[in-house]
C-alpha cells in the first residue's frame, strides 16, 4: 500500500500556543488529503478535506480559523491548531487518497499525532 | 445521523476460528465500502474493499460480503490469529466523496 507519514507523532504544548502537524505522502502524489480527529473509544471524525492548491473544505462544526490547513504541494499537507486549548487534546490522523492505484477511493492513513494541551 | 453503524462494540474469538464483523448502512447511494484495521495510537490500515456492483471480495484470510438489499456488509477473517486483535472500522463512500466511518468493533482473538 501507499505510505503516509505524519510528524510529529506526539506533541505536548501549553494552552494558547499553536501546533503544526505535517502529513506527507512518501511514494505517491496526493491531490487530496483528509484530516481526521479521534476521541478515545470513538470513531474517526472527518475535520476537513484538503485539495492541493486550493482552500480546504471543512466539515460542519469545525472552526476553519482554529484548524488551519495548507496543501501546498502534491506530497504535503499541514494542519495548524491555533491557540490550542485543553479541549483540543486529541489524536489527529491524516489520510491521502490514491488515484489510479489499487482500489477506487482508498484512503491511506498516516500513523497519527497525539496532541496534549496543558 | 449515523449513516454507517457497527452495532457490536466488541467481539471475542478463539484462535483458528472465524471472526465475523458486521456493518450496516442507511444510505442506499453508497457505492463503495472499505474495512480498516487500527491498533491503539496508530493510524488505520486498509484491509479490503468492495464495490456496490459486487457481493463478495476475497483477499487471503479476509473476505467481505455485501448484501445491498439488506444494506449490510460483513468482514470474515478465517482463520483468526492473535495478531488480528485490533479495532476494525467499516467505511462507506459516495461517488468518490469522503468516507463515512462506523464506530468500530474491537476484535480480540484468544490463543
Amino acid at each position: 500500500g501507499a505510505v503516509v507519514s505524519q510528524h510529529p507523532s506526539r506533541v505536548i504544548c501549553k494552552s494558547g500556543t499553536s501546533v503544526k502537524i505535517e502529513c506527507r505522502s512518501l511514494d505517491f502524489q496526493a491531490t487530496t488529503m483528509f484530516w481526521y480527529r479521534q476521541f478515545p473509544k470513538q470513531s474517526l471524525m472527518l475535520m476537513a478535506t484538503s485539495n492541493e492548491g486550493s482552500k480546504a473544505t471543512y466539515e460542519q462544526g469545525v472552526e476553519k480559523d482554529k484548524f488551519l490547513i495548507n496543501h501546498a504541494s502534491l506530497t504535503l499537507s499541514t494542519l495548524t491548531v491555533t491557540s490550542a486549548h485543553p479541549e483540543d487534546s486529541s489524536f489527529y490522523i491524516c489520510s491521502a487518497r490514491v488515484l489510479g492505484r489499487g482500489a477506487r477511493d482508498t484512503q491511506y492513513f498516516g500513523p497519527g499525532t497525539r496532541l496534549t494541551v496543558l | 445521523d449515523q449513516q454507517v453503524k457497527q452495532n457490536s462494540p466488541s467481539l471475542s474469538v478463539q484462535e483458528g476460528r472465524i471472526s465475523i464483523l458486521n456493518c450496516d448502512y442507511t444510505n442506499s447511494m453508497f457505492d463503495y465500502f472499505l474495512w480498516y484495521k487500527k491498533y491503539p495510537a496508530e493510524g488505520p490500515t486498509f484491509l479490503i474493499s468492495i464495490s456496490s456492483i459486487k457481493d463478495k471480495n476475497e483477499d487471503g484470510r479476509f473476505t467481505v460480503f455485501l448484501n445491498k438489499s439488506a444494506k449490510h456488509l460483513s468482514l470474515h477473517i478465517v482463520p483468526s490469529q492473535p495478531g488480528d486483535s485490533a479495532v476494525y472500522f467499516c467505511a462507506a463512500s459516495l461517488y468518490g466523496n469522503k468516507l463515512v466511518f462506523g464506530a468500530g468493533t474491537i476484535l480480540r482473538v484468544k490463543s
